[in-house]
């Protein structure tokens, strides 16, 4: 069972439009969301989080928002370039007794920014 | 600061063979967490390594295994390999110690396997 789901595989924008790449989860359990972004042969490297006592957070062209009561989060690029043309993955984390932290990812979505 | 190294790039097996794969993290960091990567799944919690104990593990049979040494770096084995093994093993590092949450995370640029 997919605790972390990103539902579309890909998604074509065009440059200096906004690209929304969206996220679901399942496990109330999740305090904290990351947004991680993956260029073919190199690994995924971190982009944005947000904790869940926030709805928003902010850096630069790129915005994370959560939807707690929908268990929904999105990535906002605005304005996008083609250099975000890369697989982008979502991520969740939270307390789990006995445990440490562990990321559980999403499968990912291939961001096209067209010139 | 050099980043998370990882070894060999790309790797070919056949079944029933047996792996190992190294990953050396970031200098300083002593958390070293592994994930399996195919098309459609996303990345897959293996397992992680903090100071030379394992303490957490992902849902994957016992054929996956790791351990870390002393300096940090770490190995994964992957016994009686499967066709469904194929995939990109993704190591990370972080400097975040136990208890105090996760971190944020530094990937390697993984191992291609491919079980024939």
């Amino acid at each position: 069972d997919q605790q972390v789901k990103q539902n579309s595989p890909s998604l074509s924008v065009q440059e200096g439009r906004i690209s929304i790449l969206n996220c679901d989860y399942t496990n109330s359990m999740f305090d904290y969301f990351l947004w991680y972004k993956k260029y073919p042969a190199e690994g995924p490297t971190f982009l944005i989080s947000i904790s869940s006592i926030k709805d928003k957070n902010e850096d630069g062209r790129f915005t994370v928002f959560l939807n707690k009561s929908a268990k929904h989060l999105s990535l906002h690029i605005v304005p996008s370039q083609p250099g975000d043309s890369a697989v982008y993955f979502c991520a969740a984390t939270g307390r789990s007794r006995g445990s440490a932290r562990q990321l559980t990812f999403g499968s990912g979505t291939q961001l096209t920014v067209l010139p | 600061k050099a980043g998370v190294t990882q070894t060999p790039r790309y790797l070919i097996k056949t079944r029933g063979q047996q792996v190992t794969l190294s990953c050396s993290p970031i200098s300083g960091h002593r958390s070293v967490s592994w994930y399996q990567q195919t098309p459609g799944q996303g990345l897959q919690f293996l397992f992680e390594y903090f100071s030379e104990t394992q303490r957490n593990k992902g849902n994957f049979p016992g054929r996956f295994s790791g351990r870390q040494f002393s300096n940090s770096r770490s190995e994964m084995n992957v016994s009686t390999l499967e066709l469904g093994d194929s995939a990109l093993y993704l190591c990370a590092s972080s400097s975040r110690g136990f208890g105090q949450g996760l971190g944020e995370q530094y990937f390697g640029p993984g191992t291609r396997l491919t079980v024939t």
